[in-house]
């Protein structure tokens, strides 16, 4: 059981460049999340997804894109790499979307764009 | 506009010294607030989630409270695998996740 799977670990683009972080989970979950973390800032919900098929805005969905074709898998789309974006990406899993429903999260992507 | 704050940014202790961490937020209608422990390089650990005022939970060392403006976690006589990130966060209406940034703790031996 290998939880919250994401790869690659560390990627560096150049401005303009576009690139996919990938999520993938062997828990069955329903709910899925992508976040950012930047230095001295809380964690940011960019997207998330109720299940297969569904998605919706986060906090900080501007430049990103996703989409859920499977339960398992939440795939990050940058299409246009800024440095505004470089970041710590976290995805991650939970049963249910509310109160005592733990989140699983993976090890995270460090990007940078340079 | 914050809508989590924790404090203080950052604990030494020596082992064995108990101590609160702090979370205070502004979200209204809350649905839920979460206490999760972060090493360094890697993703946030669950720990806890609590809802409702007066609440309490607690795990090993770990005890987190709430009241309708904060909540605390409690460390009581700490050890150096304690030594970590502690992030809060809270779940407002219309599924909307804000995170705290953190609490940085380091346990002296």
């Amino acid at each position: 059981n290998a939880g919250v799977t994401q790869t690659p670990k560390f990627r560096i683009l150049k401005i303009g460049q576009s690139m996919t972080l990938q999520c993938t989970q062997d828990m069955n979950h329903n709910y899925m999340y992508w976040y950012r973390q930047d230095p001295g800032m809380g964690l940011k919900l960019i997207y998330y997804s109720v299940g297969a098929g569904i998605t919706d805005k986060g906090e900080v969905p501007n430049g990103y894109n996703v989409s859920r074709s499977t339960t398992e898998d939440f795939p990050l789309r940058l299409e246009l790499a800024a440095p505004s974006q470089t970041s710590v990406y976290f995805c991650a899993s939970s049963v249910g979307f509310t109160m005592n429903t733990e989140a699983f999260f993976g090890q995270g992507t460090r990007l940078t764009v340079v | 506009e914050d809508q989590v704050t924790q404090s203080p940014e950052a604990l030494r202790l020596q082992e064995g010294e108990s101590s609160s961490l702090n979370c205070s937020y502004t979200v209204s209608g809350l649905r839920g607030l979460f206490w999760y422990r972060q090493d360094p390089g890697k993703g946030p650990e669950f720990l806890f989630t609590l809802y409702s005022a007066g609440e309490e939970k607690e795990k090993e060392r770990l005890k987190a409270t709430l009241t309708k403006k904060e909540s605390f976690l409690h460390i009581t006589a700490p050890k150096p695998e304690d030594s970590a990130t502690y992030l809060c966060a809270v779940q407002a209406p219309g599924n909307q996740f804000y995170f705290g940034t953190g609490t940085s703790l380091t346990v002296i031996p």
